[in-house]
């Protein structure tokens, strides 16, 4: 079956800190990788994706890139702000005679200052 | 991309009543999706709703307590039915758009 497993949280960390939150997917046929933002209180928006093999995706200093050999898609940022305390959510999507998207559990950050 | 609104934003209900949540869309789409997500939890898929056909509903879900209207290709309404606090969530409404989907705002709702 699909499946997304992200590291737990909660991840604390300080302003200017490297950050690193770690995704692994199951699938079948080849997923398309996705990492949605959810800050406090509001909606989800899409932060990053990456539709095939080694593309990486970025956008505002995150990135990620589509690991196939290992199932991977970790979300990085060299330096963070406070302004990126948000849940992070890894998903994928498959197209399999039904479109459907699997998301994680989520991962809640707080960046200090 | 897609521009997605939701009615009502945030509701408070009391147990045992219904609300029915709106989701409109700027652009026609085939693919309408409804997820709940509980409190500190991830989104759970509750149906996907084509135009012209009956929701298809996910494994826990059933039409009784969500029944979906999917009456044009920009609108769907969602219905929570005989309410308790257990559906406390947030209810949001998603389009598929090329290799990835848009989402609403959200209708948070709570319900004592």
């Amino acid at each position: 079956g699909n499946s997304v497993t992200q590291m737990e949280g909660p991840v604390t960390l300080s302003e200017e800190a490297f950050l690193t939150i770690n995704c692994t997917y199951t699938a079948t046929g080849y997923p398309s990788l996705f990492w949605y933002v959810q800050y406090p209180g509001e909606g989800l928006q899409l932060l990053l994706k990456a539709t095939k093999a080694d593309d990486k995706g970025s956008n505002k200093g995150f990135e990620a890139t589509y690991r196939k050999e290992t199932t991977s898609f970790h979300l990085e940022k060299g330096s963070v702000q406070v302004s990126d305390s948000a849940v992070y959510f890894c998903a994928l999507t498959v197209n399999t005679g039904g479109f459907k998207t699997i998301f994680g559990a989520g991962t809640r950050l707080f960046v200090k200052a | 991309s897609a521009v997605i609104s939701q009615k009502p934003s945030r509701d408070i209900c009391q147990r045992g009543t219904s609300l029915t949540i709106q989701c409109q869309v700027d652009s026609q789409v085939t693919m309408m999706f409804w997820y709940r997500q509980q409190p500190g939890q991830s989104l759970t898929l509750i149906a996907t709703a084509n135009q012209g056909s009956e929701a298809t509903y996910e494994s826990g879900f059933v039409i009784d307590k969500f029944p979906i209207s999917r009456p044009n290709l920009t609108f769907s309404t969602l219905t929570v039915s005989n309410m308790s606090p257990e559906d406390s969530s947030i209810y949001l409404c998603s389009v598929e758009g090329v290799n990835e989907q848009f989402f609403g705002p959200g209708t948070r709702l709570t319900v004592l």
